[in-house]
């Protein structure tokens, strides 16, 4: 049993590239999330999907896409990479109620030069 | 508008005492309040959570106390080993979207 996992562990790009972050789970969870995490804060939530075909923006989705066509696989993809987009994406997952928590992924550490 | 704090960035504490983590909330439409531990290049781990109509819940040597009039939630770890050493997170879950605070490290002297 994988749990989550994530693909690629690293990645540089150069500004203006486009790029898809990797998660597949094998939980059969509904629920699947896309967070950041800068220094010194908290994680923040990007895109967040109930189950397949349905996807909806969290806190700071501007600059990044979503789409959900299988229950396991929920990529992310960066349009145009911008410096401001430099940052660890973790992908989570989750049984349907809430008091279970999320399970994440390892990471990705991402650098936009 | 941060909606969940945690106001101390780091506490350190002797192995085998309590640890006491601290979280503060303003947003009154959490369903359930949860605690994650995270490594260094590991992504979070599910630690404990809490309902909001609740106010304990117990796991083993962790125990989430909530204190809805001062919308205040805390997690005690009893007694406090060297592997807690870590950075602790609490969450507010929200029609499916958790808001974080900016973690606690918690370091365990031997």
């Amino acid at each position: 049993n994988a749990g989550v996992t994530q693909t690629p562990k690293f990645q540089v790009l150069k500004t203006g590239q486009s790029m898809t972050l990797q998660c597949a789970q094998d939980m059969n969870h509904e629920y699947m999330s896309w967070y950041r995490q800068d220094p010194g804060m908290g994680l923040r939530l990007i895109h967040y999907s109930v189950g397949a075909g349905i996807t909806d923006q969290g806190e700071v989705p501007n600059g990044y896409n979503v789409s959900r066509s299988t229950t396991e696989d929920f990529p992310l993809r960066l349009l145009s990479a911008a410096p401001s987009q430099t940052s660890v994406y973790f992908c989570a997952s989750r049984e349907d109620s809430a008091n279970y928590g999320y399970t994440f992924g390892s990471g990705t550490r991402l650098t936009v030069v | 508008d941060q909606q969940v704090k945690q106001n101390s960035p780091s506490l350190s504490v002797q192995e085998g005492r309590i640890s006491i983590l601290n979280c503060d909330y303003t947003n009154s439409m959490f369903d359930y309040f949860l605690w994650y531990k995270k490594y260094p290049a590991e992504g979070p781990t599910f630690l404990i959570s809490i309902s909001s109509i609740k106010d304990k819940n117990e796991d083993g040597r962790f125990t989430v106390f909530l204190n809805k009039s001062a919308k205040h939630l805390s997690l005690h770890i009893v007694p406090s080993q060297p592997g807690d050493s870590a950075v602790y997170f609490c969450a507010g879950d929200s029609n499916y979207q958790l808001i974080w605070g900016a973690g606690t490290k918690l370091i365990i002297k031997p």
